[in-house]
């Protein structure tokens, strides 16, 4: 791995299923976080981590929740999939000891039918 | 009103101008940053600043803290230059634009 990871690259989803949006990174960094970016509203924060072990909210976290069990990585679930949660999903993490510049995965391409 | 405006929303400029995107926020910052989307939805980040003025390449990033307003400028522009450009606030956590979408002609 070189770098940050997601997967499903994408995804088509039922409306009430579950799915999990995986993230994993090798860079060591303690700072994770998830956005949702949505035609002509940017990146919004749903999730981040601080470091393994504690999670916070972001501005849209309602429909998600997150775990961080160890440092390299850092699941987003959502419980019961609904059609307002189809957006691209970006992971990141950064080293605010370092730098506070944040490395994004590639993104995972969500559809909730 | 958004806590991060950037002008334009949409860039049109033919291949070796000099472009300029703006972002002006509203709140109190730590550090500013500029990233770049692809067209294939890839984020890079290209810049993170406090104060001053950085540059990278063909890339110049300015931020006026009292006026709350950054610039990001492309000297000579090419059409490998086209993509979205995202500026976004730091406080305790990023806040971001809508992005400016930029298409480079030659």
């Amino acid at each position: 791995i070189a770098g940050i990871t997601q997967a499903p690259t994408s995804q088509i989803l039922a409306a009430g299923r579950r799915m999990t949006l995986r993230c994993t990174q090798d860079m060591r960094h303690n700072a994770m976080y998830w956005y949702r970016q949505d035609l002509g509203l940017g990146l919004r924060l749903i999730h981040y981590s601080n470091t393994a072990g504690t999670t916070g909210k972001g501005e849209v976290p309602d429909g998600y929740s997150v775990s961080r069990a160890n440092t390299d990585d850092f699941p987003l679930t959502l419980a019961s999939a609904v059609p307002s949660q189809t957006s691209v999903y970006f992971c990141a993490s950064s080293d605010p000891g370092t730098s506070r510049e944040q490395f994004f995965g590639p993104g995972t391409r969500l559809t909730v039918l | 009103k958004n806590e991060v405006e950037q002008s334009p929303q949409n860039l049109t400029a033919q291949e070796g101008e000099f472009i300029t995107i703006n972002c002006s926020y509203s709140v109190g910052i730590s550090a500013l940053h500029w990233l770049q989307q692809h067209p294939g939805g890839g984020i890079v980040s290209l810049f993170m600043l406090s104060s001053g003025k950085k540059k990278h390449g063909r890339l110049i990033a300015t931020i006026n803290i009292q006026e709350k307003h950054s610039s990001l400028h492309i000297t000579a522009s090419h059409p490998r230059d086209s993509a979205v450009y995202i500026c976004a606030v730091e406080s305790s956590t990023l806040v971001f634009g809508a992005g400016t979408i930029l298409r480079v002609k030659s």
